[in-house]
């Protein structure tokens, strides 16, 4: 089956780290881009950071500089390190798999979502 | 950053009904548009992409249109499995998401 499993998330409090983690499964992982997106209770949807078949990282300004992304192909798996972390961070996060029209990086949509992990961030 | 709004933000409906969504654009962008539906505690679903080619195993009754800044979502013949709220996303440029349109039972 084709699908995407996030762990790691939990409580944290302000300036604390969590390590996000996304198994894939049933289909060449190491072949497709990468993202995180988050969603905040309530609220609409919010792309976190990106990861290129070469390993090439992409973030917005929001968590440029506090979050990392990363994968580890043998292991069909990608990572969201997460540092620094505010309340404005507190969010269901969720692994995707990113298409593109053309080779090109950013011009990606999303055709496999994962269920997602809750991360707060609270004292 | 390119803003994008929708319209409504919340549509009652009935089954049977026809319904659209808008997705407006601050800045051209194309073709490069897709829209997804969510539901409560799910994962957003990819329907369309492309602003008009239809994912697959989505049903017919769900279609795209639109290039440029002006685009739409247009549900056929709503059925109880399309209330939801629905989601448009540019990818001319690093993703962003609109606000949602949620459509609920009228």
């Amino acid at each position: 089956e084709v699908q995407l499993v996030e762990s790691g998330g939990g409580l944290v409090q302000p300036g604390g780290s969590l390590r996000l983690s996304c198994a894939a499964s049933g289909f060449t992982f190491s072949s497709y881009d990468m993202h995180w997106v988050r969603q905040a209770t309530g609220k609409g949807l919010e792309w976190v950071s990106a990861i290129g078949t070469a390993g090439d990282p992409y973030y917005p300004g929001s968590v440029k500089g506090r979050f990392t992304i990363s994968r580890e192909n043998a292991k069909n798996s990608l990572y969201l390190q997460m540092n620094s972390l505010r309340a404005g961070d507190t969010a269901v996060y969720y692994c995707a798999r990113g298409l593109s029209s053309i080779a090109a990086a950013a011009h990606w949509y999303f055709d496999l979502w994962g269920r997602g992990t809750l991360v707060t961030v609270s004292s | 950053v390119i803003w994008m709004t929708q319209s409504p933000s919340l549509l009652s409906a009935s089954t049977g009904d026809r319904v659209t969504i808008s997705c407006r654009m601050s800045q051209g962008i194309s073709s490069y548009l897709a829209w997804y539906q969510q539901k409560p505690g799910k994962a957003p679903e990819l329907l369309i992409y492309a602003a008009s080619t239809l994912q697959s195993g989505v049903p017919s009754r769900f279609s795209g249109s639109g290039s440029g800044t002006d685009f739409t979502l247009t549900i056929s013949c709503l059925q109880s499995e399309d209330f939801a709220t629905y989601y448009c996303q540019q990818y001319y440029s690093f993703p962003t998401f609109g606000p949602g349109t949620k459509v609920d039972i009228k």
